[in-house]
């Protein structure tokens, strides 16, 4: 079966550091795209970052400079390095594999998050 | 970039049916959208990629009673004979080369 599991999510306050975990079952990190996506409470999704299987990385502009996704193949494990922190990183954040899809063309491709872990959360208060 | 705009809310009664919106940003409407459901204090859950042709293809499991559609730059998720369960926040995104994932601000589905 495949599953995320998110790990790692505590309270810290502003300016702190902060890594969180994501254990992938089902399916090798390595090979895939793996994605964070985080939700402030009472709010929607927000993506933050990928890594490619090729290992090039991407950010979201409110976390580039201050966040660093990485995997760790030998453990099937993601992780998202969180420096700096301010109270607006406070939330759920959610690993999520996304995964290639052509369209009915076979032209055109994208990608979509397929797999969701349950979240671990972050709060960043004084 | 793209932006995906929902409506905040919408409702209706248990067995009955009803139709989410998704409208995709001026210059985007050919872009291929997924949908996800969030039940309360849970994750997201992955439903369906929906194509601008209205061709969709659904995640293992999703009952037959979630279909898409399409028409221009809207993008539809309609969920037929409404049950209990499927009271939940709806949200659509799109992936773009450039600007990676974004997402609709959700749906918040009320089943009366």
């Amino acid at each position: 079966e495949v599953q995320l599991v998110e790990t790692g999510g505590d309270l810290i306050q502003p300016g702190g550091s902060l890594r969180v975990s994501c254990a992938a079952s089902g399916f090798s990190v390595s090979s895939n795209y793996m994605s964070w996506v985080r939700q402030a409470p009472g709010k929607g999704l927000e993506w933050v970052s990928v890594i490619y299987s090729d290992g090039r990385t991407y950010y979201a502009d409110s976390v580039k400079g201050r966040f660093t996704i990485s995997r760790d193949n030998s453990k099937n494990t993601l992780y998202l390095q969180m420096n700096s922190l301010r109270a607006d990183d406070t939330a759920v954040y959610y690993c999520a594999r996304p995964v290639r899809g052509n369209d009915s063309s076979g032209y055109r491709y994208y990608y979509y998050m397929d797999v969701w872990g349950k979240g671990t959360t972050v709060t960043v208060s004084s | 970039q793209p932006v995906l705009t929902q409506s905040s809310s919408a409702s209706a009664s248990p067995g009955s049916s009803v139709k989410l919106t998704c409208t995709l940003s001026s210059g985007h409407s050919d872009y291929i959208i997924a949908w996800h459901q969030q039940q309360p204090g849970k994750a997201p859950r992955y439903l369906m990629t929906l194509e601008s042709s209205g061709s969709y293809n659904k995640g293992s499991g999703v009952p037959d009673r979630f279909s898409g559609s399409s028409s221009g730059a809207d993008r539809y998720l309609t969920i037929s004979n409404l049950q209990s369960e499927d009271a939940a926040d709806y949200y659509c995104d799109t992936w773009d080369s450039n600007t990676y994932w974004v997402f609709g601000g959700g749906t918040k589905l009320t089943v009366l």
